[in-house]
């Protein structure tokens, strides 16, 4: 059965305070993964796609990167305004979420 | 920049009645997509749409659910019959090729009592 698993459940970092989020996948067939960032009583935002093994991509404060089983969202200095949900999302013959992490910075 | 609208934000229905969900997908896409949230719970895939049929569906999505494309620019979802677990956030989505990323819309509430 295809599997999303997102680490940890939910995540307090001081602002500046870098780290990662995971997300490990079994899957038959990758097709693509994406990142996205959910605020409270909205939609998923895209934030990025990776389709093969060592790729990577950046933007502002984020970063993210995958593996053949998994795929990190780095969040350098992060600000309070990217306090969110964030998202992983694989698709198979569909697009199948994550549970998401919950991130939250504190000033 | 464009993006996914949907229409009505919040839905109240009363148990038995039917729904439906519109959404403006993004102009040049060509796949769209439901999705629907439970309070507290993770985004769930309903269907996919391309070339006025559906392409894909999960096991959610059965004989009370359709999905039509009445005109060149709307995508409805119709709930037929509601019930009470059908309470969530419903997102519609677009993509512009079958693995791209998806965009998705800022969802409709849909509250059944």
């Amino acid at each position: 059965e295809d599997q999303v698993t997102q680490s940890p459940e939910a995540l307090r970092l001081q602002e500046g305070e870098s780290s990662s989020l995971n997300c490990s996948y079994t899957v038959s067939g990758l097709r693509g993964l994406f990142w996205y960032r959910q605020d409270p009583g909205k939609g998923p935002e895209f934030l990025f796609t990776l389709y093969s093994a060592g790729e990577e991509k950046e933007k502002e404060r984020l970063k993210a990167t995958l593996t053949k089983k998994e795929s990190f969202l780095h969040i350098t200095a992060p600000k309070p305004e990217d306090s969110a949900t964030y998202l992983c999302a694989v698709r198979v013959d569909k697009i199948i979420f994550g549970k998401g992490t919950r991130l939250h910075i504190l000033p | 920049e464009p993006e996914v609208t949907q229409t009505p934000s919040h839905q109240v229905t009363q148990m038995g009645q039917e729904v439906i969900l519109r959404c403006v997908p993004i102009s040049n896409h060509l796949y769209f997509y439901w999705y629907r949230q439970i309070l507290g719970q993770k985004v769930e895939f309903l269907v996919s749409f391309y070339n006025n049929e559906i392409s894909e569906k999960s096991e959610i999505f059965d004989d009370q659910f359709s999905v039509e494309r009445p005109d060149g620019s709307n995508f409805t979802l119709k709930i037929r019959s509601t019930k009470l677990e059908d309470s969530a956030m419903y997102f519609c989505a677009s993509s512009e090729e079958v693995n791209t990323e998806a965009f998705f819309g800022q969802g409709t509430r849909l509250t059944v009592v």
